[in-house]
């Protein structure tokens, strides 16, 4: 099956700085990436919805300034979240979209970053 | 009121019981519905897709009734491997294929 990888998986960061988390597809083009964030005994919230060589589309609640999303290429997304707080420490998930499958199976997850915030 | 809707749990069953859980969504708009299993700290994988013809996945039974905007997840002869949350998720019509998720029903199957 079509492999969707996250770096760095896990990082520990003081508060104020930046932290950049990537999202590559491996095994197949995604003109779509997802992102997610889940807190604790929460279920997973839709962040942004990113589209290649486009800007990202925010949901509602989510600041863009904060939660930088690029995705500069067909298999790399990156969500950079600036000058991170505690409230920040989540779970951040993404997926991509295999635009070339016309299926309800074409969106994969990544294994997902955790990211504390001291 | 939330979009999809789930009981929390958590749901502790035996060995070998049998297990539902209900879920429900308010757009009527939805296009798709699914399935996902989530184990601790890990993402969530695809379980199934829920047609309104049910179906059937060995120990595994989806329902959708669109009329009542209502899915189910039967899971049959419980293994201790089923612990898990089950997520119900909706994907909207037209929205560029974004996913909608339940908060999650937590199974714990023990000896």
């Amino acid at each position: 099956g079509a492999v969707v990888s996250q770096h760095p998986s896990w990082v520990i960061c003081k508060s104020g700085t930046s932290v950049k988390i990537e999202c590559r597809s491996l095994d197949f083009q995604a003109t779509t990436m997802f992102w997610y964030r889940q807190f604790p005994k929460q279920s997973l919230m839709l962040m942004a919805t990113s589209n290649e060589g486009s800007k990202a589309t925010y949901e509602q609640g989510v600041e863009k300034d904060k939660f930088l999303i690029n995705h500069a290429s067909l298999t790399l997304s990156t969500l950079t979240v600036t000058s991170a707080h505690p409230e920040d420490s989540s779970f951040y998930i993404c997926s991509a979209r295999d635009a070339s499958l016309d299926t309800e199976y074409e969106q994969y997850f990544g294994p997902g970053t955790r990211l504390t915030v001291t | 009121r939330k979009e999809v809707e789930q009981d929390p749990g958590p749901f502790n069953v035996p060995e070998g019981a049998t297990v539902a859980f209900n879920c429900t969504y308010s757009n009527s708009a939805s296009q798709s519905f699914f399935w996902y299993r989530q184990d601790c700290r890990k993402e969530p994988k695809l379980l199934m897709s829920v047609y309104s013809s049910g179906n059937e996945d060995g120990r595994f039974t989806a329902q959708l009734n669109r009329a009542s905007q209502y899915i189910s997840l039967l899971i049959r002869d419980s293994k201790l491997s089923d612990s898990a949350t089950y997520l119900c998720v909706v994907k909207p019509y037209n929205q560029g294929g974004k996913l909608i998720f339940g908060q999650g029903t937590e199974l714990s199957v023990k000896p």
